[in-house]
């Protein structure tokens, strides 16, 4: 079966600072991964996804994940925290095409100014 | 081009009534898929339909819960005789046939 995890609940970063939002996921074929955001009493909003083709993502506000293969990793990366990026978010995977995804549990970012 | 359109945003019934949540997809997009977010929680799979068919439903309830796509208007999440654990946020997502989900803002329900 397909899964992830998102090791940590939480993740505090200064304004400015580099941030990393840590993902795993289960080793089964080719998977497709996701990262999405969550704004509080909103819906989720995709920030990007890796498929095939190069390791390093780039997707909305900033974003970037790298695919790591040898260590079935997809971290969530950001060069400096703002501190609107404070929000809580989900890394996904899917095998085999885009249907059933399936999300971690979430990471809740806070963003200190 | 709307985005997910789910309806009603914040719904408020009873132990033992029945809840209806509405899902519009986007325009061109076939496939629909129900996740539920219960407090403090990360987002469950349910179901996955596409027009008039259900193609996995293995994150469903076996009882009270049932959802449709039919051909014509919205998909449709029914809870039966909810109870107070059925409170959550449900979320529906659409997708093409070849590409990443969009997710509507929502439907919380809360069972009184």
């Amino acid at each position: 079966a397909q899964s992830v995890a998102q090791p940590e609940d939480q993740v505090n970063v200064a304004e400015g600072n580099p941030l990393t939002v840590k993902c795993t996921y289960s080793v089964s074929g080719n998977p497709y991964l996701f990262w999405y955001v969550q704004y509080p009493n909103r819906g989720l909003q995709f920030l990007l996804k890796y498929i095939t083709g190069d390791n390093l993502v780039k997707g909305s506000y900033g974003f970037e994940a790298e695919f790591n293969k040898s260590q079935t990793s997809f971290h969530l990366k950001k060069p400096s925290a703002l501190v609107s990026d404070s929000a809580l978010y989900f890394c996904a995977v899917s095998y085999g095409g885009y249907q059933k995804v399936t999300f971690g549990t979430g990471t809740k970012l806070q963003v200190i100014p | 081009n709307a985005g997910v359109m789910q309806n009603p945003r914040h719904l408020v019934r009873r132990r033992g009534q029945e809840a209806r949540l509405r899902c519009s997809p986007m325009k061109g997009h076939s496939h629909v898929y129900w996740y539920r977010q219960l407090p403090e929680e990360g987002l469950k799979f349910m179901v996955y339909l596409q027009k008039e068919n259900i193609i996995d439903e293995s994150g469903m309830p076996k009882e009270r819960f049932s959802a449709e796509f039919p051909k014509e208007g919205p998909s449709i999440l029914r809870i039966q005789q909810v109870v107070r654990g059925d409170s959550a946020a449900y979320f529906c997502a659409s997708s093409p046939s070849n590409g990443e989900a969009f997710f509507g803002q929502g439907t919380r329900l809360t069972v009184v």
